[in-house]
């Protein structure tokens, strides 16, 4: 089944550490992208990136990172300067960056801090 | 500006009621695209449906219909005899073309619960 896998479900910081969520398709899709959903409230965008080795800060990049070495792969990393990261996030690809285009999500990973 | 109003943050219905979840949308193009989605409480994003700009023709997908009003620049959703399974939010999304490609944004959702 073609789809977008995200792990952990939940994932849990401490303070001053650096994690990293990760995020695989196998819908041969050529864009990925990164959302952020606060309690009640809608997606915003982090990071999305084109094409491997391509990416491009959303809304709200601030304290995060992104890497794109493989079109299969966007993991996203959540550093110790992003002060308030306890969110749930979502990972979302299409097939290129079309305006005409959906985009698929996976199913997601909540982050707290312990 | 919102460039997408969901005004209903949250609604209540019974099971078997019908219900409208409105959307309406701001942009200055005149080529875009509308999508709705649904995030029921596993929290994945489920896509419903696409509209792009000149087809106004109104869908139906079973229990699910899509009313597309240029005029107003609505794209209202609504649910015919509704299920608990229904219950989730609903997220409508405007899609328009730009620099990079694609400018992709999320209305803030309606909540909706549909009670047995």
């Amino acid at each position: 089944d073609g789809g977008i896998t995200q792990s952990p479900k939940y994932l849990f910081r401490k303070e001053g550490q650096n994690v990293t969520l990760s995020c695989e398709q196998n819908l041969n899709h050529d864009a990925m992208y990164w959302y952020r959903q606060d309690p009640g409230q809608g997606l915003r965008l982090i990071y999305y990136s084109q094409i491997v080795n391509d990416f491009q800060k959303g809304d709200i990049a601030e304290g995060y990172s992104v890497s794109r070495e493989k079109k299969e792969s966007f993991p996203l990393t959540v550093t110790s300067a992003q002060k308030n990261p306890t969110a749930f996030y979502l990972c979302a690809s299409s097939m290129d960056r079309g305006y005409n285009q959906p985009q698929h999500f996976g199913d997601g990973t909540r982050l707290s801090i312990l | 500006a919102q460039k997408v109003t969901q005004a209903q943050t949250e609604i209540s219905v019974v099971e078997k009621e019908d219900v409208t979840l409105d959307c309406v949308y701001e942009t200055r193009d005149t080529t875009y695209y509308l999508f709705w989605y649904k995030q029921p409480p596993s929290g994945e994003l489920v896509f419903l449906i696409r509209r792009n700009s000149f087809d106004e023709q109104n869908e139906i997908s079973g229990r699910y219909s899509w009313n597309f009003q240029k005029s107003t620049s609505s794209f209202n959703f609504t649910i015919t005899a509704s299920q608990v399974v229904d219950s989730a939010v609903y997220f409508c999304a405007l899609s328009e073309r730009d620099n990079y490609g694609q400018n992709f944004v999320f209305g803030p959702g309606t909540r909706l619960s549909v009670l047995p």
